[in-house]
């Protein structure tokens, strides 16, 4: 069964707006990553923030992570119709081999 | 070098059959993982190849599913008596090592369509 669920489900913004998707789980974790999917297809390996780690940035993407509420949050800045994909959550739970993932948050940036 | 390929890209099948897909991982990846995502929805781990040790198969839903792997290389995801709640896309990952922190390279996965 998945591990996380992420939120909202799909948002839709204008370009140079930000965009904020929020990631919840439901164990302890060693860290968390977030992943872009374009077209239902192969996923894109964009952050990854320790369990020790509150912030964590990488050019327009800044990455939060609450451990004491089990949330994560994921903020793209100045959004770009590029942007438009769907953003998934994967925790690497403690002692674990794999990625549980969310459900995703469709993100589509209108032009 | 090449990323991770996955073959077939599409396969359509009846329901009843077998069918195998294929995964090349990158060269020197020594972990390579296998998912499912059916359609809307997140990725469901199925299996874990890590080296010479044994494969942690807890993700696979039923014994119609099996993987093999070739030392570090390619691997085969096979599923046997095909149903329709098997249609999804199959993705294949591969990682440097297998712990738990390293970034996980996908394929760009296999749809499967069961009639």
């Amino acid at each position: 069964s998945q591990q996380g669920e992420e939120d909202p489900q799909a948002l839709s913004i204008q370009e140079g707006e930000n965009a904020t998707m929020n990631c919840s789980y439901k164990t302890s974790i060693n860290n968390l990553q977030w992943y872009r999917q374009n077209s239902g297809r192969g996923l894109v390996h964009l952050i990854l923030i320790r369990s020790n780690e509150r912030e964590k940035h990488s050019g327009r993407l800044r990455v939060t992570l609450d451990t004491s509420k089990k949330s994560s949050s994921l903020l793209i800045t100045a959004s770009r119709a590029a942007d438009t994909a769907s953003y998934f959550c994967a925790t690497v739970q403690t002692g674990a081999n794999n990625l549980f993932f969310g459900t995703g948050t469709r993100l589509t940036v209108i032009p | 070098g090449a990323g991770v390929s996955q073959s077939p890209s599409n396969k359509v099948t009846e329901k009843g059959k077998d069918v195998e897909l294929r995964c090349d991982p990158i060269s020197g990846h020594t972990a390579l993982y296998w998912y499912r995502q059916r359609l809307g929805q997140g990725l469901e781990f199925l299996i874990y190849f890590q080296g010479n040790s044994a494969p942690d198969k807890s993700g696979l839903p039923s014994d119609r599913f099996s993987a093999e792997r070739t030392g570090e290389s390619v691997s085969t995801l096979t599923i046997q008596r095909t149903q329709q709640e098997d249609s999804a896309v199959y993705l294949c990952a591969s990682s440097f090592r297998g712990s738990p922190g390293n970034e996980q390279f996908f394929g760009p996965g296999t749809r499967l369509t069961v009639l």
